[in-house]
This record gives C-alpha cells, structure tokens and sequence, in this order.
C-alpha cells in the first residue's frame, strides 16, 4: 500500500539558519510528491511538486525539495529560514498504479526561532 | 484559497443532530475531495467526486455520505454526527486534468459535536 512518513513531529530551526523537513515515501508505481503548507486557521497551500524530471524541484516562498529515488525521500529545504516559515507542512504522495489518491503524512511543525 | 468557499465556517451540535457542509468552487474543477483533519493524524481523506454524481470513498468514510448536483457543489453530511466526528474538515479540489496535479483546499470548517 502506498504511503508517506515525516518522521518529525517537530523541527526548530533559528532564523537564517538553512531548514531542512524530512519526508519518505512507499509506492509500487512511480510516485508523485507534493509539499503542501498550513498557516494557522488556514486550508493547505501547495509549494512544489514531483512528477518527472530533475530531482531537484523549486516551489513557492524560496522553497525547494530533492527527489531521491534510492532512498524514497522527497525532502523539503531551505536555504535561509524566516520566522513567517513557521507553520505545519503536509507531504503528500501519489502512485497512479493504484487508485490515484493522494495520501497526506501526518505533517511536521516548523518553528523557525528568531 | 483558489475561489473555494466551505459553509459554514464553525459549527456546534449534539450527537444524533444531522450535519450538512458545503464546499463551493468557482473554478470549474472536476475533481473534488472532503478530508477531515486530526491532530496526530494529518489529513484524512473521506470522500471524493470525479464528476457531478460521480463520487467514491475515501479511507474514512464511514459515518459519512456526499452528494454532488452541480459541478460547483460538493455535499458533506453526516446523518447522525458523533463525538468522533468532532474535526476540522477540508473541500480541495483540483483541475480538469485531475489526477496529476496539485489540490487546491478550502478554508476549513470547524465542527464540534458535543
């Protein structure tokens, strides 16, 4: 069965500091990879997205992600962190082998100190 | 939120009471999702359209049944809500492509059932 994992709960970065929010992915098919942002009282905003192509993905607000297939990871970065990239982030995969759902992990709260 | 309106926004009732949310989209999508969000749980999907009356289960569905008349509308309805309906539920959507690219979600709203 397909699915995702953000194995931190929580992840405290000081300001300016680069981040780094982990994310692993289980498909049988080729896997599609979403991050997905909630600020709080919000609904979900997409950042960025894998479907083909370079392994590294560039998204919204300076935001990246690295697709590693040997690994199964699809990693969120950040270069520099601000304090208004506080906020819970979502994972999301999907494997169009199956029933093209997506699946969401269970998120991972970024608290960028200042 | 990508001209996606949920109603109402907050809502308090006891258990047995039914529940009717709506998700509206002026974005002539036509795939729409309801999820339910929990703490410790992320995003849970409940129900899926992939056209007007055409709908699906998600992994949470029971409890739960949707209707969708008109492409613009997507119906939640709990027919007898519970405690452990007590949530935040989402509408996304996504584009005439559908199945490969990203959801657009809703502002969310907040039930209690007491």
């Amino acid at each position: 069965a397909q699915s995702v994992a953000q194995p931190e709960d929580q992840v405290n970065v000081a300001e300016g500091n680069p981040l780094t929010v982990k994310c692993t992915y289980s498909v049988s098919g080729n896997p599609y990879l979403f991050w997905y942002v909630q600020y709080p009282n919000r609904g979900l905003q997409f950042l960025l997205k894998y479907i083909t192509g370079d392994n590294l993905v560039k998204g919204s607000y300076g935001f990246e992600a690295e697709f590693n297939k040997s690994q199964t990871s699809f990693h969120l970065k950040k270069p520099s962190a601000l304090v208004s990239d506080s906020a819970l982030y979502f994972c999301a995969v999907r494997d169009l082998s199956r029933d093209d759902k997506i699946i969401f992990g269970k998120g991972t709260r970024l608290h960028i100190l200042p | 939120d990508a001209g996606i309106t949920q109603s109402p926004r907050h809502k308090v009732t006891e258990t047995g009471t039914p529940v009717t949310l709506r998700c509206h989209q002026t974005e002539n999508h036509r795939y729409m999702y309801w999820y339910r969000q929990d703490p410790g749980h992320g995003l849970r999907l409940i129900h899926y359209s992939y056209g007007v009356k055409d709908t699906d289960k998600g992994e949470v569905s029971d409890g739960y049944s949707v209707s969708r008349s008109k492409t613009e509308d997507f119906l939640l309805t709990l027919e007898s809500a519970t405690s452990s309906q007590t949530s935040v539920y989402f509408c996304a959507i996504s584009d005439p492509l559908g199945t490969l690219n990203e959801q657009f979600f809703g502002p969310g709203t907040r039930l209690t059932v007491l």
